[in-house]
């Protein structure tokens, strides 16, 4: 079945620092998404990306999807305390929209 | 337009014991899935609903557990006879039936002793 692996598994930065994270799929996606989760809290969606090669924004974070669309990434400029979290990445099947979910990257901020 | 609803929030059951969990989805969505999450892990899909329909439970234990969704009422995800490892965090998730986009509910956290 799908497989969804994502990097780093925890990252620490500063605030005002830069954080990136890594998503790859075994298989080629139909397409992803991504979730944050607080800590103790539930997974809020972020965005889905469809086609080969897109990028989108939301203001300081911006997602790329792979243009063999097996890989993705979420960048987010100048890190505040308020990116605090769990940031997942999901690959989505076309025919019923199940999540794989991959394990996801911890970002904490020191103030 | 309320979330998702999930209750209990905390649940504690003693092994052998059965869990009930409820989820209410989002009003208009006809569609709910249930996910697994263990201790910093990802969530796992477990079972994909639709009213009175399993579509997809290609992620749920053979044994044990089992998943409906009423024509009212909230879906129930039922653990019977719960083992130490079914300790985890049980999300619940809707999204209309246009939509990509699924909505999580805040999650029943099962603790088995």
């Amino acid at each position: 079945g799908q497989q969804v692996m994502q990097i780093p598994q925890y990252q620490h930065v500063q605030e005002g620092e830069d954080f990136t994270t890594y998503c790859n799929s075994s298989t080629t996606l139909s397409n992803i998404q991504w979730y944050k989760q607080r800590p103790g809290g539930n997974p809020v969606f972020l965005i889905q990306l469809v086609k080969s090669g897109e990028v989108k924004k939301q203001k300081r974070l911006t997602f790329q999807f792979g243009e063999a669309k097996k890989n993705s990434s979420l960048h987010i400029t100048a890190t505040q305390t308020t990116d605090v979290g769990t940031y997942f990445c999901a690959g989505v099947e076309s025919s019923n929209y199940k999540l794989t979910f991959g394990k996801g990257t911890l970002l904490t901020v020191n103030p | 337009n309320a979330g998702v609803m999930q209750n209990p929030r905390h649940l504690v059951r003693r092994r052998g014991q059965e869990a009930r969990l409820r989820c209410s989805p989002m009003k208009g969505h006809s569609h709910v899935y249930w996910y697994r999450q263990l201790p910093e892990e990802g969530l796992k899909f477990m079972v994909y609903l639709q009213k009175e329909n399993i579509i997809d439970e290609s992620g749920m234990p053979k044994e044990r557990f089992s998943a409906e969704f009423p024509k009212e009422g909230p879906s129930i995800l039922r653990i019977q006879q719960v083992v130490r490892g079914d300790s985890a965090a049980y999300f619940c998730a809707s999204r209309p039936g246009q939509g990509h986009e699924q909505y999580f509910g805040p999650g029943t956290r099962l603790t088995v002793t």
